[in-house]
């Protein structure tokens, strides 16, 4: 069964702090996996996309990793600001297939 | 960057009426386009796909004579919902996908939240 599970489902951190979120999938045969930044109440924004062949990938303060032998990715977000506060999603797409296979996402709070 | 746009950005109707919502690709031509509905903390969960001049493609459970879709335009798709009921309140997003990129990246629109009385 295609799956992506995102670890923590929501997080807290200070400002200037750094963070950490994970996505695990066992979607097959994979295709690309994408990181989106969902703000309260808008559609999601592409942070950064990755293929097989990409193991890292910077946006800005937004670093995503990718180990497809582990069907691994991590999301990192260096300085946080308080703008960071949303929802981060994990998508993963199959190679051949319309659909993209959405995470329930990691809500994330950066307070003052 | 490609941006799509949802209108309206948020409708209260009655319940028992019927409800239509607009989605455009500004500024690139959409082989796809893709409707979602997100509940308060889920994530999106796809309810159909639909491709210009074509009927669009549901997903299981999802009513097709509830949920109409107009796919008339590379750039324009339309969700109406019709007979609207309380249990649709919800927010639609839309996206389109150019196939342009290698990645056959797909755009979101910022969603239209739906409230029914």
């Amino acid at each position: 069964k295609n799956q992506v599970e995102q670890s923590p489902q929501s997080l807290i951190i200070l400002e200037g702090k750094n963070c950490t979120l994970q996505c695990n999938y066992t979607v097959s045969p994979f295709s690309n996996l994408r990181w989106y930044k969902q703000d309260t109440g808008r559609g999601p924004v592409s942070l950064t996309i990755m293929t097989f062949s990409e193991n890292t990938k910077s946006n800005g303060r937004y670093t995503a990793t990718l180990d497809a032998d582990t069907k691994q990715s991590s999301l990192h977000i260096t300085a946080s600001q308080l703008s960071d506060s949303a929802s981060y999603i994990c998508v993963v797409s199959a190679a051949g297939a319309n659909n993209l296979f959405f995470g329930t996402g990691t809500r994330l709070t950066v307070i003052p | 960057g490609a941006v799509v746009s949802q209108h309206p950005s948020w409708v209260i109707c009655k319940s028992g009426t019927s409800v239509k919502i607009e989605c455009r690709s500004l500024d690139f031509q959409a082989t796809t386009m893709f409707w979602y509905r997100q509940f308060p903390k889920q994530s999106l969960m796809l309810m159909a796909t639909s491709n210009e001049g074509s009927k669009a493609t549901y997903e299981q459970g999802v009513e097709k004579d509830k949920f109409l879709i107009n796919h008339a335009s590379l750039t324009l798709s339309t969700l109406t919902v019709t007979s609207a009921h309380p249990e649709d309140s919800s927010f639609y997003i839309c996206s389109a996908r150019t196939d342009v990129s290698s990645y056959k990246e797909q755009f979101f629109g910022p969603g239209t939240r739906l409230t029914v009385l």
